[in-house]
């Protein structure tokens, strides 16, 4: 059974603060996405990673992906407080299109 | 147009109702995503259709029905719903794995409130 974890699943952190959320998966993928969703909203593709040591950054916001650990962490850089919302990650399977998501990151900042 | 839209928003519904969701993109894509999510829960994987085909169905109870007319449509049909049914469903589509990186694109998604 897949299983994708993430942790914290809840964090509270202040304003100008840095943290990093971890995405963890039990099973071998070449693709690893990761969502933002703001309360009562539908979800919004923030990275997609396709390869082992990939890296991509947005603004306050840096993705990476290690295949071999199956691990993904969202790196969070001077937290603002328009980065509040629940962040997911994904995982595509090789076999198909089936995605599965990760428990979610409940992410309040305050200023 | 990078837009998948979904009809009703919001859907109250009874027990005895039969009634549909509706999906819809403009983009291409060739693989079609029905997903259940309940509050403060990630979503769920319900369907796959993958150029027009049922590929993928998660053990989802027959009183949900997928149904793809067409490579640009996606319905969700329900009858005898339960209130534990109540959820955001929500729609997405990808290019398809053949065609690269199959990044997801999600609709607005339908507030259903089964009573």
């Amino acid at each position: 059974e897949l299983k994708v974890e993430q942790n914290p699943l809840f964090l509270s952190m202040q304003e100008g603060k840095n943290y990093t959320i971890y995405c963890n998966y039990s099973t071998t993928s070449d693709r690893l996405y990761w969502y933002r969703q703001d309360p009562g909203k539908s979800l919004e593709s923030l990275f997609v990673l396709l390869s082992n040591g990939a890296v991509k950054q947005e603004g306050r916001l840096m993705a990476s992906l290690d295949t071999k650990a199956r691990l993904s962490t969202l790196h969070i850089t001077a937290a603002v407080h328009d980065l509040s919302a629940t962040y997911f990650c994904a995982v595509a399977l090789r076999a198909g299109n089936q995605f599965y998501f990760g428990t979610g990151t409940s992410l309040t900042v305050i200023p | 147009d990078t837009e998948v839209t979904q009809t009703p928003k919001h859907l109250v519904m009874g027990m005895t109702n039969k009634k549909s969701l509706k999906c819809e993109q403009h983009m291409g894509h060739r693989a079609m995503y029905w997903y259940k999510q309940k509050a403060k829960k990630p979503p769920e994987l319900m369907f796959v259709y993958s150029y027009e085909k049922l590929s993928i169905n998660e053990s989802v109870p027959s009183r949900f029905s997928p149904e793809c007319p067409n490579s640009s449509l996606l319905n969700l049909h329900l009858h005898a719903l339960q209130p534990e049914d109540s959820a955001l469903y929500l729609c997405a589509s990808s290019p398809g794995r053949a065609r690269g990186r199959a990044e997801q694109y999600f609709g607005p998604g339908t507030r259903l409130t089964v009573t």
